[in-house]
């Protein structure tokens, strides 16, 4: 009963490779999020998604894209990997895009780039 | 631009003596603050919110944190550390951006020693 959940939990692959993580959730959450964690363990906001609404965070290169099949799927595509794009992207989820409401975060997925 | 600070890298206690993990913030407008925590290959978890209100929120795990609107501090406290609560923590503002989104600060490190 994962309310929030990513997959691949581990992804390893070489530079200049297209990549896919997946993100579901099943708390009925009417937004979803995702967000890089650096190797410092700091935090950044890279997207932010609700009823066909994107917001992007203008420091995110285009290399990267959200897709939304539909409200409870939030999955991130990334271009061209980077030596850089190693880190831990974490999606969330909330009730809605207010600036009360409590976000719920997957575990995480780990990428590595060769 | 919204930011928020927590000034102390890791913080040290012995289990049962009171904790207190600092944050400050700078945001325009009312601020809308949160306490997430994180533990070990695991995402955040929610642990209290100041939305309006009384300036000392209650929170899970026996957490509480008091809200210093003229400092613009966010303190998390609790009476009687547990070594269980060893783990790191994240201050999180949300203000009038573009999509309410949070930004959070670097974080802290717990340590708690029986």
């Amino acid at each position: 009963d994962t309310a929030v959940s990513q997959t691949p939990k581990y992804l390893v692959t070489q530079m200049g490779n297209d990549k896919s993580i997946k993100c579901e959730q099943n708390l009925g959450h009417d937004t979803m999020y995702w967000y890089k964690q650096d190797s410092k363990k700091f935090l950044k906001i890279m997207f932010s998604y609700n009823n066909k609404e994107l917001i992007i965070n203008e420091t995110v290169p285009n290399r990267f894209s959200p897709k939304s099949p539909d409200k409870a799927h939030l999955n991130l595509h990334i271009n061209s990997l980077e030596l850089g794009d190693s880190a831990v992207y974490f999606c969330a989820s909330s009730q809605q895009r207010g600036r009360n409401q409590p976000q719920h975060f997957g575990d995480g997925t780990r990428l590595s780039i060769l | 631009a919204q930011s928020v600070a927590q000034p102390e890298d890791q913080v040290n206690v012995a289990e049962g003596n009171p904790l207190t993990v600092k944050c400050t913030y700078s945001v325009s407008g009312n601020p809308y603050l949160f306490w997430y925590v994180q533990y070990p290959n695991r995402g955040l978890q929610f642990l209290l919110k100041y939305i309006t209100g009384d300036n000392l929120v209650k929170g899970s795990y026996g957490f509480e944190a008091e809200f210093n609107k003229s400092q613009t501090s966010f303190h998390l406290k609790k009476p009687s550390a547990l070594v269980s609560d060893s783990a790191l923590y994240f201050c999180a503002v949300s203000g009038n951006n573009a999509g309410n989104m949070l930004t959070f600060g670097g974080g802290t490190r717990l340590m708690v020693k029986p």
